[in-house]
């Protein structure tokens, strides 16, 4: 069964529309959740590093006033996105996983802004 | 810097044999991930190696030569499900995952 669970799978709106994702872990805490950004044929690109209790880690060029990320418990991890713009369409991927095992990915948010 | 490199895309017959090579150089080491990810999906986790040698599963296998910085994916038996990218992860000293930019593996019939 699936460990990491994403929600919504798919979100259409119109621009300046702020959009709340969620990633939860379901079968264990993870005190680290990543959240990841595709565009279409491109790699992975993380954004955050999301530590449970603590200020989440942004990469180089995103923006964290545009990108919130919140971490209250060891099971839920949001990421929103705020005031989407038409340029912010892409896939989003949560994953998390136990210290020395792989990653476990959330199925995925295709959000498109219209 | 830390740079991850694999093929950008791979073409394969049907029931043939295909393998899919990664070469790093990361600050450290604490593991080998493959990933397959099919087009508009989450990846999902194939292997992990952190020794030296060969890790089958099934139709698949995975190798890893830590003094080479190298590894390879090796897929037996090509469906034309197996058509999708695959992506090599290395997981640094600080355990921070560094991705490659994926191969895409094309099955012909």
């Amino acid at each position: 069964g699936a460990v990491v669970s994403q929600h919504p799978s798919r979100v259409i709106c119109k621009s300046g529309t702020s959009v709340k994702i969620e990633c939860r872990s379901l079968d264990f805490q993870a005190t680290t959740m990543f959240w990841y950004r595709q565009f279409p044929k491109q790699s992975l690109m993380l954004m955050a590093t999301s530590n449970e209790g603590s200020k989440a880690t942004y990469e180089q060029g995103v923006e964290k006033d545009k990108f919130l990320i919140n971490h209250a418990s060891l099971t839920l991890s949001t990421l929103t996105v705020t005031s989407a713009h038409p340029e912010d369409s892409s896939f989003y991927i949560c994953s998390c996983g136990q210290e020395h095992q792989p990653q476990h990915f959330g199925d995925g948010t295709r959000l498109s802004i219209l | 810097g830390q740079n991850i490199d694999q093929p950008t895309e791979m073409t394969a017959t049907e029931g043939a044999i295909v393998q899919i090579n990664c070469t790093y150089q990361t600050s450290g080491f604490n593991g080998l991930f493959w990933y397959q990810q099919h087009a508009g999906e989450a990846p999902t986790f194939l292997s992990y190696n952190v020794l030296d040698g060969l890790e089958e599963k099934g139709r698949f296998s995975s190798f890893l030569s830590r003094s080479k910085g190298y590894s390879y994916l090796l897929l037996k038996e090509l469906q034309m499900k197996d058509s999708a990218s695959y992506l090599c992860a290395v997981l640094d000293s600080n355990y921070q995952l560094i991705w490659g930019a994926g191969t895409k593996l094309i099955i012909k019939p």
